[in-house]
């Protein structure tokens, strides 16, 4: 079992609806829980961090972690062409200081 | 605050030739990463400095790859000799004492192809 798991995609979302973007991963004592974006050929920036279960509201972004389920989200609200990127899970687990990135998923707007 | 610096951008070799890699981080940034990303990955961590100590590196094949950090600062990670397989973009990533709490920036990157 990967320890963080995305679907690859490609996910493909209207202009102005929310797109929904997936992680689960398998290390219970995962304390730390972030999301990166990856335009085409750049580097991965990062965008959201989680640390409690729940829901943390940035902008136009949301994260939502829930531990029991072992499983981290972002939503983003009124989806722009400019959000066409990949985005990159990563977890970091206690006791050491490394994140754990998934495969990615690439996420398209359709205008 | 300058951002964490990688050169070259791009890399272009035969297999079996060396190449080196190198990265500045972020002042004041004592931990320092290498991570591997193949095209439709994601990254793969290959190595973690602490200041010049080498925390992790679990991941290294060190057979062919090596990777240092003097003084605690610079870094270059080289290749000897490389595969095909190693064509990859080289990310290289610094963050203050707790990436747990704020992830970690990362460099352009490098870009290698080896032919």
């Amino acid at each position: 079992q990967k320890e963080v798991e995305q679907n690859s995609g490609p996910l493909s979302v209207p202009e102005g609806a929310i797109a929904s973007l997936n992680c689960t991963y398998s290390d219970r004592v995962s304390q730390s829980f972030f999301w990166y974006r990856q335009y085409s050929g750049k580097s991965p920036e990062l965008i959201m961090s989680i640390y409690s279960n729940g829901d943390k509201e940035d902008g136009r972004f949301t994260a939502q972690l829930n531990k029991a389920s072992q499983y981290v989200s972002l939503l983003i609200r009124d989806s722009q062409p400019s959000d066409s990127a990949t985005y990159l899970c990563a977890v970091n687990s206690y006791g050491n200081e490394k994140l754990t990135f998934g495969t990615g998923t690439r996420l398209t707007i359709i205008p | 605050e300058a951002g964490v610096a990688q050169s070259p951008r791009y890399k272009i070799i035969e297999k079996r030739q060396s190449v080196a890699f190198w990265c500045n981080p972020i002042s004041g940034h004592a931990t320092l990463y290498w991570y591997q990303q193949i095209l439709g990955q994601g990254p793969k961590l290959l190595i973690q400095f602490q200041n010049n100590g080498v925390v992790d590196d679990s991941q290294l094949p060190k057979d062919r790859f090596s990777a240092e950090r003097l003084k605690g600062v610079d870094s270059t990670l080289k290749i000897q000799p490389a595969k095909l397989e190693d064509s990859a973009v080289y990310l290289c990533a610094s963050s203050l004492d707790r990436p747990r709490s704020y992830g970690y920036t990362f460099g352009s990157g490098t870009r290698l192809t080896v032919v």
